[in-house]
């Protein structure tokens, strides 16, 4: 059971807008801050947002993050194929020491 | 941005010792701005943050693994490692390395991860 809770699934068509959330406690999400990867099956997890909605080079606005209390949220507008993957919420933990993970939200482009 | 490489055995027995190798492709691993670490992701499961070493030395392991693990480096030749002992079937799983920001001075809080390695497939199995 992971520290950060995730919808296992989300779903979309090409165009559409979908968000995937991300709730945990206050020694984690509460305190700090929330990165976001994404993982296509196969292939190792790539940074997506971090510092709760900072894009890295090369990840365009149509994705975007928030975070509010001790949850968090992805959004993807403008669906594409392309962002059919697993996507992974992270913050720190001050209870562990050390960063936390979700357990993954599987996104299917209908 | 550096490109890491893991490598090391795929297969390892059951009380033994699993050992995995990152090389980083520049000579960033000397930087103090960031810290090198492990993560694992078991068969069909989420990730788990294993540990991480900076540039000074100092290491930061998971609780639940502390007792099993060593993480260190060789600058001279831009890698840093990985040592799991004790092993069992429940230490299966794809091991990443990545880069990680440090949060603080020392790096004992962490950021982001990127870049990944592509992962190493560990199996623990007689």
């Amino acid at each position: 059971q992971s520290v950060l809770t995730q919808p296992p699934s989300a779903s979309g068509t090409p165009g559409q807008r979908v968000s995937i959330s991300c709730s945990g406690g206050r020694s984690n999400i509460g305190r700090n801050t929330v990165t976001w990867y994404q993982q296509v099956p196969g292939t190792a997890p790539k940074l997506l947002l971090y510092n709760n909605n900072q894009r890295p080079s090369g990840v365009p606005d149509r994705i975007s993050g928030s975070k509010s209390g001790t949850s968090a949220s992805l959004a993807i507008s403008g669906l594409q194929s392309e962002d059919e993957g697993i996507y992974y919420c992270s913050s720190w933990d001050d209870s562990l020491s050390g960063p936390v993970f979700g357990g993954g939200t599987e996104l299917t482009v209908l | 941005q550096p490109q890491l490489q893991e490598s090391g055995s795929g297969l390892v027995e059951p009380s033994q010792t699993l050992s995995l190798n990152c090389s980083v492709s520049d000579g960033s691993i000397s930087t103090y701005t960031y810290s090198w670490s492990w993560i694992r992701q078991p068969p069909g499961r989420a990730l788990e943050w294993i540990g991480h070493v900076h540039s000074s030395g100092s290491a930061y392991y998971n609780p639940s693994l502390k007792t099993r693990v060593t993480i260190s480096m060789d600058k001279a030749n831009h890698q840093f490692s990985l040592r799991l002992t004790s092993v069992t079937a429940a230490d299966t799983a794809m091991y990443y390395c990545a880069r990680v920001s440090c949060s603080s001075s020392s790096c004992y809080r962490i950021g982001s991860f990127d870049p990944w390695g592509q992962g190493a497939l560990v199996a623990v199995s007689s």
